[in-house]
């Protein structure tokens, strides 16, 4: 069974930094791009990051560009989020998703909050 | 590139039709020939769900209820009789263009 499950979320202060993950598997991790979106509380779906397949290409929505980083371990079927100079807007459930054309499928989310 | 999905809210009568209309302010026929044109739904409580893919290829376990359509800029899901369980938020989204765009999303509801 496909299955991506993220974790590392949790409370920050503004400014803070955190580290997302993603482990995925019951599929070639390789073969695909990857997707991180998110979802602040009471509003739509938000992409923020894919990588292709072999972490040669990025990309990144304005707002998040310059602090945070997207990054694959293909050899540990893993993606990784990290954010820095976090904001009381970036407090959302990250959610790492399978594709970057239409993601297939997505994890189960992991929630963060910034403070101030 | 802009998604601008109509109405925002739909409440509608189980076993009616339902039809979102979503909008992208460029074209979105990519290089590779593919109009990357995806339809999702989200639950409350659960984690977004692919029911359509390139404009009209339904996922494996969709029901054959839910359709989509449309080409260009102009693209449609359609269900043709709404049940209970159809209930939540569904999202277009653009995967041709850098960065990815989701539509604001259309809530369905039952009368």
């Amino acid at each position: 069974e496909e299955q991506v499950v993220e974790s590392g979320g949790g409370l920050v202060q503004s400014g803070g930094s955190l580290r997302l993950s993603c482990a995925a598997s019951g599929f070639s991790f390789s073969d695909y791009w990857m997707s991180w979106v998110r979802q602040a509380p009471g509003k739509g779906l938000e992409w923020v990051a894919s990588i292709k397949v072999d972490g040669s290409e990025k990309y990144y929505v304005d707002s998040v560009k310059g602090r945070f980083t997207i990054s694959r371990d293909n050899a540990k079927n893993s993606l990784y989020l990290q954010m820095n100079s976090l904001r009381g807007e970036d407090t959302a459930v990250y959610y790492c998703a399978k594709g970057a054309f239409g993601p297939e499928f997505w994890g189960q989310g992991t929630l963060v909050t910034v403070s101030s | 590139v802009v998604m601008t999905q109509s109405p925002l809210s739909l409440p509608v009568t189980l076993g009616q039709p339902a039809s979102i209309s979503c909008r992208s302010s460029q074209g979105l026929l990519h290089s590779d020939g593919n109009t990357y044109l995806t339809w999702f739904q989200k639950r409350p409580g659960q984690s977004p769900r692919r029911l359509v893919w390139e404009v009209s290829n339904r996922d494996s376990g969709v029901p054959d209820r839910f359709s989509g359509s449309g080409s260009g800029t102009d693209f449609t899901l359609k269900i043709s009789r709404v049940e209970a369980e159809d209930v939540g938020v569904y999202y277009c989204m653009q995967g041709t263009h850098w960065p990815r765009t989701f539509g604001q999303g259309t809530k369905v509801e039952i009368k």
